[in-house]
């Protein structure tokens, strides 16, 4: 079955250009996740979706972040006036809870959106 | 959730064992041990885990120490297609749903 797919794949985006990344999870998934990952590092958490509810974003770095999954399905992730140092990939993962609390939970990740600020 | 360290770089010869090592010496009792690699270009992608016993799936075995403290991944015969960045996560069960990734180990298999 289809995996978790993101748009575009690069994007380049001149510094103070509005930016919008999206992701469409894997169908039925109820959780939705976004991570950053700079160049030679791990990647980062940024926000938690479970449905259309953000129950987490608190690895968002500043207010020009905005993310959003209206209708419990696909997902935005928005960058205002984007920065040099917002360059980096950004990876959307979905998963299922799997059982209480999370354990045995796999996040299935799409192969991220590579985002250039220049 | 506990802190990982993981060795920079390992190579590994292919049809060998990798054996790839994790130290999370501060782990608590509910704190699970989750392994994810991230192949060039690619998403990570979920491998195993476990708790306290040792767990085997068609893909690698993880064996964990008696004491918890620290574990190893084993990819039982190494080919090209493993050659990626490992990363050994400890994430507490019922805890944040996010993913704490360190910057893992980066296996080179080599030919």
């Amino acid at each position: 079955g289809a995996g978790v797919s993101q748009s575009p794949r690069y994007k380049v985006a001149k510094r103070g250009q509005d930016v919008a990344l999206r992701c469409d999870p894997i169908s039925g998934h109820v959780s939705l996740f976004w991570y950053q990952q700079a160049l030679g590092q791990g990647p980062e958490f940024l926000t938690y979706f479970q449905n259309e509810a953000q129950l987490d974003k608190s690895g968002l770095p500043s207010d020009r972040f905005f993310a959003e999954r209206p209708e419990g399905s696909v997902s935005t992730l928005k960058i205002q006036r984007t920065q040099q140092e917002d360059s980096a990939v950004y990876l959307c993962a979905s998963s299922t809870p799997g059982t209480s609390g999370g354990v045995g939970e796999t996040q299935y990740f799409g192969p991220g959106t590579r985002l250039l600020v220049l | 959730d506990a802190k990982t360290t993981q060795p920079t770089s390992m190579d590994c010869a292919e049809g060998r064992a990798a054996n790839l090592p994790c130290n999370h010496s501060t782990i608590s009792g509910n704190e699970y041990v989750y392994w994810y690699r991230q192949i060039h270009s690619q998403g990570p992608q979920y491998i195993i885990h476990g708790l306290k016993n040792n767990e085997t799936n068609e893909m690698a075995s993880l064996i964990i120490t008696e004491d918890r403290k620290s574990s190893t991944l084993i990819l039982p015969h190494a080919t090209l297609r493993d050659t990626a960045v490992y990363y050994c996560i400890v994430r507490v069960a019922g805890g944040r749903r996010a993913l704490t990734f360190g910057s893992g180990t980066r296996l080179q298999v080599q030919p």
